[in-house]
């Protein structure tokens, strides 16, 4: 069975500091990766996503993740955050394209608290 | 821009009562799905609809139904709504298709209180 998890449930950090916001996966076939970001009071936006080529990839507001298949992971990076960027934010794997094998699995979030 | 809407953003109701939350996208999205979302449990599938009038249990369908009727729209039912079912329901919509991967979107929410 597929899963996520997200290491740190709350990630506290000063403005313009970079932040990493880790995310593990397991699962034994190849996998779609996605970010979410839930800002307060509202639904989730999609931040970026892997689905294949290359391990880098650069989503909105300036984040980026990087797909690693060995260690099985899909951490989030932003080299430099701004108070906005306070918001909850979801790891999500899926695999294959038909049934409930096509259904999202979600990690738990990571609650990312940027001060002055 | 995709948009998915939730009737109601804010909704409370009494124990035992029925409950319905509606949700429509403007897409001609053949996926929809409704979740529940709680503190340090992150959003767990309840149910889901590949298809019009068809329907999947997701991972907590106890206690839930639902209903699509039209492509558009996706209702959850709360048959006899109880105080455990008090939580953060958000619908979402997607494509679908053989070779294709897709992104779901999300509706804002319903935050639904059980007295």
């Amino acid at each position: 069975a597929q899963s996520v998890t997200q290491l740190d449930s709350q990630v506290p950090v000063f403005e313009e500091a970079p932040v990493e916001l880790r995310c593990n996966y397991s699962s034994s076939v190849s996998v779609y990766l996605f970010w979410y970001v839930q800002y307060p009071n509202q639904g989730l936006q999609l931040l970026l996503k892997y689905l294949s080529g290359s391990t880098l990839v650069k989503g909105i507001n300036g984040f980026e993740a990087e797909f690693n298949k060995s260690q099985t992971s899909f951490h989030l990076r932003k080299p430099s955050v701004h108070i906005s960027d306070t918001a909850e934010y979801f790891c999500a794997v899926r695999s294959g394209y038909g049934g409930s094998q096509g259904n999202l699995i979600f990690g738990k979030g990571t609650k990312l608290s940027v001060k002055p | 821009d995709v948009k998915v809407t939730q009737s109601s953003r804010y909704l409370v109701k009494r124990t035992g009562e029925k409950v319905f939350l509606e949700c429509v996208q403007d897409m001609d999205h053949e996926n929809m799905f409704w979740y529940r979302q709680d503190p340090g449990l992150g959003l767990r599938l309840i149910y889901f609809s590949y298809d019009v009038k068809m329907k999947e249990k997701g991972d907590i369908p106890e206690g839930y139904s639902v209903s699509r009727e039209k492509k558009e729209r996706f209702s959850l039912i709360l048959e006899s709504a109880s105080t455990n079912q008090t939580s953060m329901y958000l619908c979402a919509s997607s494509l679908f298709g053989p070779g294709q991967t897709e992104t779901q979107y999300f509706g804002p929410g319903t935050r639904l209180l059980v007295l």
